[in-house]
């Protein structure tokens, strides 16, 4: 079965740090591009951060940029998100997802993981 | 910037069809996809690309698409599709997915 499981979220103050975790099963990691999706409480999704299947292509939302840092270790069939700087606007649940089905779009989520900001 | 914008609510009565729109200007190049979310829950792929269904989606869901608004329908709607409705596409640089900010569907 095809899966994302994300950890890592928590309660952290206002310019802590904080790093994510998705470990994916049931695919072979390496060939899959991956992205970061956030949705704060009560609003819409927002896309995060994206990378390419062997790392070299990155891309992050203006709203994250210079503060987190998008990886991924395919030996350990796993992906990252290091969150530096927090603010209370990035209060949210983090998804990863794929495009596993070649779909074009991401067609695989994780149940997200829930990270607070608050003093 | 690159915007999509969706209707915050729409309801519809049980067994008809209800149409959810999405407006943006990337929707003159880029296909949108559409994600059905439920409280608590990840958001579920439910169409893509011209007028594509994931496997496990029942043939009620249909999308289309003309000029900058992609739209969803859902013909004959059950008390099941009721949710968030989210459409997805690319930002003008083709690198950045892009989100609308949703709409709330109510079947009554």
């Amino acid at each position: 079965e095809v899966q994302l499981v994300e950890s890592g979220g928590g309660l952290v103050q206002p310019g802590g740090s904080l790093r994510l975790s998705c470990a994916a099963s049931g695919f072979t990691f390496s060939s899959y591009e991956m992205n970061w999706v956030r949705q704060a409480p009560g609003k819409g999704l927002e896309w995060v951060s994206y990378i390419s299947s062997s790392g070299s292509t990155i891309y992050y939302a203006d709203s994250v940029k210079g503060r987190f840092t998008i990886s991924r270790d395919n030996a350990k069939n796993s992906l990252y998100l290091q969150m530096n700087s927090l603010r209370a606007e990035d209060t949210a649940v983090y998804y990863c997802a794929t495009d596993y089905y070649g779909s074009g779009y991401m067609d695989v989520w994780g149940k997200g993981t829930t990270v607070t900001v608050s003093s | 910037s690159s915007e999509l914008t969706q209707d915050p609510a729409v309801s519809v009565a049980l067994g008809q069809t209800v149409r959810i729109t999405c407006q943006g200007d990337s929707l003159r190049s880029y296909y949108a996809s559409w994600y059905q979310q439920k409280p608590g829950q990840a958001p579920v792929l439910v169409i893509y690309g011209k007028n594509n269904r994931p496997s496990g989606i029942p043939d009620r869901f249909s999308g289309s698409s003309s000029g900058n608004t992609a739209s969803l329908t859902i013909t004959g709607a059950q008390a099941e599709d009721e949710a968030d409705y989210y459409c997805n596409s690319r930002d003008s640089s083709g690198n950045h997915p892009l989100f609308g900010g949703g709409t709330k569907l109510t079947v009554l």
